[in-house]
């Protein structure tokens, strides 16, 4: 089965940058797996950050952005803000109509 | 701008089957550049793709849940749903309808719990 990693949580300062990434159990991340992202705080709906790797979703801050780094998909958020602390997963498609979550990333702001 | 909002039953009883029904407004559900999809959220836990559909009915789903889980789409009432067969404490979750566009879930529905329990 397809397992999908994230780092558990990641610490960032005020102003400052950080770089989640997404990868894969067994293989390499590209852009063939149209990763995408998104922001979830406690109680409520996810929120959609990135599609297709590298596109923002509608009114979303251009402080997000999307790449591919080596083998993983990766979100930076440059220029962190208190509101940015949430969890984070990425999502990949496999493939035939089947995507899969990422196990998320709590980010605190502090 | 689409809206879509859950609806069904909160409580379900084990062995029994759960079943939730999205409704799409700001747009219709048989647009050719929309699927619709199913993601769930155990408390605490992370978020899992369910499956997805098609307005033409054609429909995709999770591996490990596929021998339980039936969408279906209503384009007369600009709705899709979900049903769950089977359902133990384990299925108890917040589930989440969303619209799905460059293959990614673009447009959320507010979520809502079903708690597994006799």
């Amino acid at each position: 089965q397809t397992v999908v990693t994230q780092e558990p949580s990641f610490s960032v300062s005020p102003g400052g940058t950080v770089t989640l990434t997404c990868g894969l159990s067994s293989g390499s991340v590209s852009t063939s797996y149209y990763p995408s992202w998104y922001q979830q705080t406690p109680g409520q709906a996810p929120r959609t950050l990135i599609y297709s790797t590298n596109t923002r979703s509608s009114g979303v801050p251009d402080r997000f952005s999307g790449s591919i780094l080596g083998n993983k998909a990766a979100l930076t958020i440059t220029g962190a803000q208190a509101d940015d602390e949430s969890d984070y997963y990425c999502v990949l498609y496999m493939g035939s109509g089947i995507y899969v979550f990422g196990t998320g990333t709590k980010v605190t702001v502090l | 701008q689409l809206q879509l909002q859950e609806s069904g039953p909160g409580l379900v009883k084990p062995s029994e089957t759960l079943s939730l029904t999205c409704t799409v407004s700001g747009g219709s559900i048989s647009s050719s550049s929309y699927y619709w999809g199913w993601i769930r959220q155990p408390p605490g836990k992370g978020l899992e793709w369910i499956g997805s559909i098609y307005y033409s009915g054609s429909t995709y789903y999770n591996p490990s849940l596929k021998s339980r889980v039936t969408i279906s789409v209503d384009t007369s009432k600009n709705q899709f749903s979900l049903k769950l067969s089977s359902v133990t404490a384990a299925d108890t979750a917040v589930y989440y309808c969303a619209s799905v566009q460059w293959l990614a879930f673009d447009y959320w529905g507010q979520g809502t719990l079903v708690t597994v329990s006799s």
